[in-house]
């Protein structure tokens, strides 16, 4: 079955840099876009970042682009979150989805992300 | 930009009861809308795409209906399982956004 598994969350100062993973099985992963959600405390769930089954295109949401880059690894069955210049309003649960039917059809479990002085 | 309205924000139902959810888009999205529950504690998963057609496994208890700007989520007799937070997610967007309404929480009465 499709299984979705993040990680690299953590504690991160403001400006700080974190890197997540996100390890994708049970489904041929080359075939699939791929997504990253965020969910701060509370909170509905915001969209981050898209990447195309092929890494032809990437897409990102206004409050991340610039700071954020999502990309993918073909032979390990990866995608990645770079986030830069992580700011308060950043802390949140990340989630690594997956774009089907085009929108999101799996979720992971999420890894937490707190940017704090 | 698209925005997603949803109401009510909380439903206070009991089990067994049928129940109604409603999401509203700014501007037309056809019917580019999924629905989305999410338990206490757990990840989203999705019950519904393209307005009305459910997810393999999901029970046919859950059924979409709308386009345009106007869309429910029905439950008919709501069980235990079913007390969660829904949203739904519009996918319409070009560059996409997929923004999310900011849900309705089904509680028990």
């Amino acid at each position: 079955q499709v299984q979705l598994e993040e990680s690299g969350g953590g504690v991160v100062q403001p400006g700080g840099s974190l890197r997540l993973t996100c390890a994708a099985s049970g489904f041929t992963f080359s075939q699939y876009g791929m997504h990253w959600v965020r969910q701060a405390p509370g909170k509905g769930p915001e969209w981050v970042a898209v990447i195309w089954f092929d890494g032809s295109n990437q897409y990102y949401s206004d409050s991340v682009k610039g700071r954020f880059t999502i990309s993918r690894d073909k032979s390990k069955s990866e995608v990645y979150l770079q986030m830069n210049s992580l700011r308060v309003d950043d802390t949140a649960m990340y989630y690594c989805a997956r774009l089907a039917h085009l929108t999101i059809d799996y979720w992971g479990r999420g890894t937490q992300v707190t940017v704090s002085s | 930009e698209i925005v997603m309205t949803q109401s009510p924000a909380t439903l206070s139902v009991s089990p067994g009861e049928r129940v109604t959810l409603s999401c509203k888009a700014s501007q037309s999205v056809r019917t580019n809308v999924a629905w989305h529950q999410q338990r206490p504690g757990q990840a989203p998963r999705l019950l519904i795409y393209a307005a009305s057609t459910r997810v393999t496994g999901i029970p046919a208890r859950f059924s979409g209906n709308g386009s345009g700007t106007e869309f429910t989520l029905t439950v008919t007799s709501l069980q235990s399982d079913d007390f969660a937070v829904y949203y739904c997610q519009e996918y319409s967007s070009w560059p996409p956004l997929f923004t999310f309404g900011p849900g309705t929480k089904v509680d028990v009465k």
